[in-house]
């Protein structure tokens, strides 16, 4: 079955490096997310990867994906406040059509000053 | 603004009420999903129209009946909750058949069962 894994809190100085860390189950995902929400609102798209790469970097997020360990992770340079908010890892399982997404229970990110 | 429109923000509502969640995407997709969101729990998929048609229902009770009259349009008609419904029901949409499809989600609707 399929099941995502995330620590439930982690907590960072400002102006440091935010490393979230996931683990998957199944193999065959072909797309890795991650998504961000801030209170009250919903989920913000932040950055996904395909399952053929292994790396992917957007600004100051930088995407891992270690496929043979089914981890993946999430790394925020120059952590800020505005960073502060819940980060979800999701799976998207290989079909040809419209596909839910399997989510992990989120990270909080909390920034200390 | 994500392109992904839900009303009401916020309801509350008792156990014999009947009320409808919308969701609205203006972004050309023509997939639309319900998704649930309790407190200590992942998101939990409800429903998946693609084209119009369902074709996911996650083992839903029947006291939640979705409607997509168009590719545009996804509601959530609700009637006689129970108050472990409470929760935060998030619409997304994608766009089937791109190669990533990646899903786009609405800021949720708020749902408090008295």
């Amino acid at each position: 079955g399929e099941d995502v894994e995330q620590s439930l809190f982690l907590s960072v100085r400002e102006g440091d490096s935010s490393v979230i860390n996931c683990t998957y189950t199944d193999s065959s995902s072909t797309y890795l997310y991650w998504y961000k929400q801030e209170p009250g609102a919903g989920l913000q798209l932040l950055t996904y990867i395909f399952s053929n790469m292994d790396m992917k970097q957007d600004q100051r997020l930088t995407v891992l994906l270690n496929k043979k360990d089914k981890h993946l992770s999430l790394r925020i340079a120059d952590t800020q406040t505005g960073d502060s908010a819940i980060y979800f890892c999701a799976e998207r399982a290989p079909g040809g059509g419209a596909d839910g997404l399997t989510f992990g229970k989120g990270t909080h990110l909390i920034i200390q000053p | 603004e994500t392109g992904v429109t839900q009303t009401p923000r916020h309801l509350v509502m008792g156990m014999t009420n009947k009320k409808s969640l919308k969701c609205e995407q203006h972004l050309g997709h023509n997939a639309m999903y319900w998704y649930k969101q309790s407190a200590k729990k992942p998101l939990e998929l409800m429903f998946v129209y693609n084209f119009k048609e369902q074709t996911e229902n996650n083992s839903v009770p029947s006291r939640f009946s979705p409607e997509c009259p168009n590719s545009s349009h996804l509601f959530l008609h609700l009637h006689t909750l129970q108050p472990e419904d409470s929760a935060l029901y998030l619409c997304a949409s994608s766009q089937q058949g791109a190669e990533d499809q990646p899903q786009h989600f609405g800021d949720g609707t708020r749902l408090s069962i008295l």
